[in-house]
């Protein structure tokens, strides 16, 4: 099993409505939730952290969170195309002594059609 | 949000010569530092973890000697690509702890000819 899994996509929704991104982790003990935002050729701008079980809303971006089924997803309300991009979940992973990292997943690649 | 600087953004060079990328945390202080590479229409690889005042941690298949972190300082980190060849021509991307997140820096496109 891989450590995140997401669909890769491509997502395509119109304008205007909601996206809705999904991902599932192995790590039980993941405690930091991340959803990172790649538009092409450039590098991944951090949009969403969650840390705790139920919803987190930020704008148009809620990020949802259910440990118990190691489940994150982030949807997009009101998705414009400039919304079109790759979105990466990033789970915070412990990795020994008093490092951690972040595990990507292989991103979401999402088209939004005028 | 916080500011993670890269530089050079694109480079091209020559087929065994090296290349330096350096990596700055402008607003914060970052003891870990992490280096991705990713290839066109593939998903980060994480090559490093790269912390101040210690060796950095490659992850399993980067070749320590050709890849070099250097992180002297908790706001620079730089790698070094040795003796570049062509097959190292990827987009290097670095990014900085903070908190329990991370912040990207712009990214560097390696082209080697």
């Amino acid at each position: 099993q891989k450590e995140v899994e997401q669909n890769s996509g491509p997502l395509s929704v119109p304008e205007g409505a909601i996206a809705s991104l999904n991902c599932t982790y192995s790590d039980r003990g993941s405690q930091s939730f991340f959803w990172y935002r790649q538009y092409s050729g450039k590098s991944p701008e951090l949009i969403m952290s969650i840390y705790s079980n139920g919803d987190k809303e930020d704008g148009r971006f809620t990020a949802q969170l259910n440990k118990a089924s190691q489940y994150v997803s982030l949807l997009i309300r009101d998705s414009q195309p400039s919304d079109s991009a790759t979105y990466l979940c990033a789970v915070n992973k412990y990795s020994g002594g008093s490092n951690y990292k972040l595990t990507f997943g292989k991103g979401t690649l999402l088209t939004v059609n005028p | 949000g916080a500011v993670v600087s890269q530089h050079p953004s694109r480079v091209i060079c020559k087929s065994g010569t090296s290349v330096k990328i350096e990596c700055r945390s402008l607003d914060f202080q970052a003891t870990t530092m992490f280096w991705y590479r990713q290839f066109p229409k593939q998903s980060l690889m994480l090559m490093a973890t790269s912390n101040e005042g210690s060796k950095a941690t490659y992850e399993q298949g980067v070749e320590k000697d050709k890849f070099l972190i250097n992180h002297a300082s908790l706001t620079l980190s730089t790698l070094t690509v040795t003796s570049a060849h062509p097959e190292d021509s990827s987009f290097y991307i670095c990014s900085a702890r903070r908190g329990a997140g991370a912040f990207f820096g712009q990214g560097t496109r390696l082209t080697v000819v």
